[in-house]
């Protein structure tokens, strides 16, 4: 069974601040995906990773993936509070038919 | 961009009644939909699968009597969650696979919210 895991899962830290949430997953897939999730909303796609080595910024995010390692990581920098959210990875498995979710890490930024 | 379009967005239904839910790929075709259970300050949890023209596949522990999903074209899925009870009661999303440029993209609904009483 595919375990896509999150580390932390509550995560509280003042603006200005750096962090990385990590993403562990444990089976062999190329292919990560973060979003991002308001309370009581759906999800907002913020990264598509494809490839070992793979990295993206958008903003203060930034998200690599290490497939040999199978860990993904989203590194926050000068965090604000607007970036208040519970963040997901999510992963692919290849065969088309999963897609499997982590347990979320709830970032709370505190002014 | 890719859009998906769930309907309801809210639904309120007594107890042992049945509540169907719709998910629309309003501008790609999706050649698999998902869908997906939330329960408060959880992650989402993999319900079933479904691809366009065949049965869906349901992820171990998920009643498909209960939980009817119909896929019928490549552009529309539902979920019908029939004889609800209060532990029905969740935030259920739906999501769209298709392909966007060379790679596969998973586009959300905005998700149900699902009360029963």
């Amino acid at each position: 069974e595919l375990k896509v895991e999150q580390n932390p899962l509550f995560l509280s830290m003042q603006e200005g601040k750096n962090y990385t949430i990590y993403c562990n997953y444990s089976t062999t897939s190329d292919r990560l995906y973060w979003y991002r999730q308001d309370p009581g909303k759906s999800l907002e796609s913020l990264f598509v990773l494809l490839s070992n080595g793979a990295v993206k910024q958008e903003g203060r995010l930034m998200a690599s993936l290490d497939t040999k390692a199978r860990l993904s990581t989203l590194h926050i920098t000068a965090a604000v509070h607007d970036l208040s959210a519970t963040y997901f990875c999510a992963v692919d498995t290849g065969t088309g038919n999963q897609f499997y979710f982590g347990t979320g890490t709830s970032l709370t930024v505190i002014p | 961009g890719a859009v998906v379009s769930q309907h309801p967005s809210r639904v309120i239904c007594k107890s042992g009644t049945s509540v169907k839910i719709e998910c629309r790929s309003l501008d790609f075709q999706a050649t698999t939909m998902f869908w997906y259970r939330q329960f408060p300050k959880q992650s989402l949890m993999l319900m079933a699968t479904s691809n366009e023209g065949s049965k869906a596949t349901y992820e171990q522990g998920v009643e498909k009597d209960k939980f009817l999903i119909n896929h019928a074209s490549l552009t529309l899925s539902t979920l019908t969650v029939t004889s609800a009870h209060p532990e029905d009661s969740s935030f259920y999303i739906c999501s769209a696979r298709g392909l966007r440029g060379a790679y596969t993209r998973y586009t959300f609904g905005s998700g149900t919210r699902l009360t029963v009483v």
